[in-house]
């Protein structure tokens, strides 16, 4: 059971290139959640989604984008790559109702932008 | 709006020694609290919750009680291990229309030295 999937695990761009970062999740969760964790500022949610189809805006959602088509994929999008989106990139998902709160999370994709 | 406050880090403590991680927090209503803890270069993962006041949370060791007069939700573990050297995470669910999302504290971190 590999549970949440995210890939690449590291990646370097430079500004203004695009990129998607993938995460896959095999536990047929409902709901799922990009994060960015940056230091001193802790977990900031950018997207998420609580069923295949489905996406909502988070607290930081500017410069990124996202797409539900499957229900076991979440993909994060970067169009046009800022150096202030160099980050540690979190793919979390749930399952919904009482067990939204219980996140599984990806081990993370390091992101750096110069 | 909802708040979780954890107190700062790093905290540095030897092999066997007790640990306490205070977290408080501000809400409306009745939060599920949960605590997450990340190893080094992991995605988080779930180390306890507790969903009304006075329910104890306990795993590995770890416990935490839901005080609702102190609004509080410390760790604590009385003998602590090399292996718990991680960053440990605070957290509440807020209701958000039909949905439930989490407020995460900024995490404090923990060094353990044999």
């Amino acid at each position: 059971n590999a549970g949440v999937t995210q890939t690449p695990k590291f990646r370097v761009l430079k500004t203004g290139q695009s990129m998607t970062l993938l995460c896959a999740q095999d536990m047929n969760h409902e709901y799922m959640y990009w994060y960015r964790q940056d230091p001193g500022m802790g977990l900031r949610l950018i997207h998420y989604s609580v069923g295949e189809g489905t996406t909502a805006k988070g607290e930081v959602p500017d410069g990124y984008n996202v797409s539900r088509l499957k229900k076991q994929n979440f993909l994060l999008g970067l169009e046009s790559a800022a150096p202030s989106q160099t980050s540690v990139y979190f793919c979390a998902s749930s399952y919904g109702g009482t067990g939204a709160n219980v996140l599984t999370f990806g081990a993370g994709s390091r992101l750096t932008v110069l | 709006g909802d708040s979780v406050t954890q107190m700062e880090g790093p905290v540095t403590l030897s092999e066997e020694a007790f640990l306490t991680i205070n977290c408080t927090y501000t809400a409306t209503g009745y939060p599920s609290l949960f605590w997450y803890v990340q190893y080094p270069g992991e995605g988080l993962q779930l180390l306890l919750k507790a969903t009304k006041a006075d329910d104890k949370g306990s795993n590995k060791g770890f416990e935490a009680t839901y005080r609702k007069e102190t609004t509080s939700f410390h760790l604590e573990k009385g003998s602590v291990q090399v292996s718990d050297s991680a960053v440990y995470f605070c957290a509440l669910s807020e209701r958000n229309g039909n949905n439930r999302k989490l407020i995460w504290g900024l995490g404090t971190s923990l060094a353990v030295n044999p």
